[in-house]
């Protein structure tokens, strides 16, 4: 079982780009994540999803987008990159949002210059 | 504000014990949560506690007080393979996940 799959696993951007982070999961978990991860701090929710259809910001929403058009995939989008935006996107599900633990995606590496 | 505690670097000695210590204030609690997470690697579950006492799993036990705010990770039996870093987190009252920023183990021969 392929779990969760995230694309691309690393990219070089230059500022003002626009980028879309991928990811799929064959679990059937309802909810799902994007976090960033950044050195000497914990991560931190970007946007979220409890079930298709539905979306939530994190704490760090701005300058990202989600969607959730069905149960396996939630792509993150950055319209407009920048430098700040640099960091390692982890793309998560869980059964639930008030259930069970996270399974993470292998991360994206992002460089924004 | 809602806040998680862990020391940031730790040294043990293979086949030593070693306990990580985490530390949590936040609105409401539903789960406290410890996943390692290897260099370069995406965070992997370890243990679950929602009530006061101890879990244990072989090696590695995880314990909770609600009372003091306070948890911590026991290792025992340590391997190469335990270093990496270990993340505490709380699932707060609306049930979202609030993340210390993990305590990097690293342990000598």
């Amino acid at each position: 079982t392929a779990g969760i799959t995230q694309a691309p696993t690393s990219q070089i951007l230059a500022a003002g780009r626009s980028m879309t982070l991928r990811c799929t999961q064959d679990m059937r978990h309802n909810a799902m994540y994007w976090y960033r991860q950044d050195l000497g701090l914990g991560l931190r929710l970007i946007h979220y999803s409890n079930t298709a259809g539905t979306t939530g910001k994190g704490e760090v929403p701005d300058g990202y987008s989600v969607s959730r058009a069905n149960t396996d995939d939630f792509p993150l989008t950055l319209a407009s990159a920048v430098p700040s935006q640099t960091s390692v996107y982890f793309c998560a599900s869980s059964g639930g949002a008030s259930t069970g633990e996270l399974f993470f995606g292998e991360g994206s590496r992002l460089t924004v210059l | 504000g809602q806040n998680i505690d862990q020391p940031t670097e730790m040294t043990a000695t293979e086949g030593a014990i070693v306990q990580i210590n985490c530390t949590y204030q936040t609105s409401g609690f539903n789960g406290l949560f410890w996943y390692q997470q290897h260099a370069g690697e995406a965070p992997t579950f370890l243990s679950y506690n929602v009530l006061d006492g101890l879990e244990e799993k072989g090696r590695f036990s995880s314990f909770l007080s609600r009372s003091k705010g306070y948890s911590y990770l026991l290792l025992k039996e340590l391997q190469m393979k335990d270093s990496a870093s270990y993340l505490c987190a709380v699932k707060d009252s609306n049930y979202q996940l609030i993340w210390g920023a993990g305590t990097k183990l690293i342990i000598k021969p």
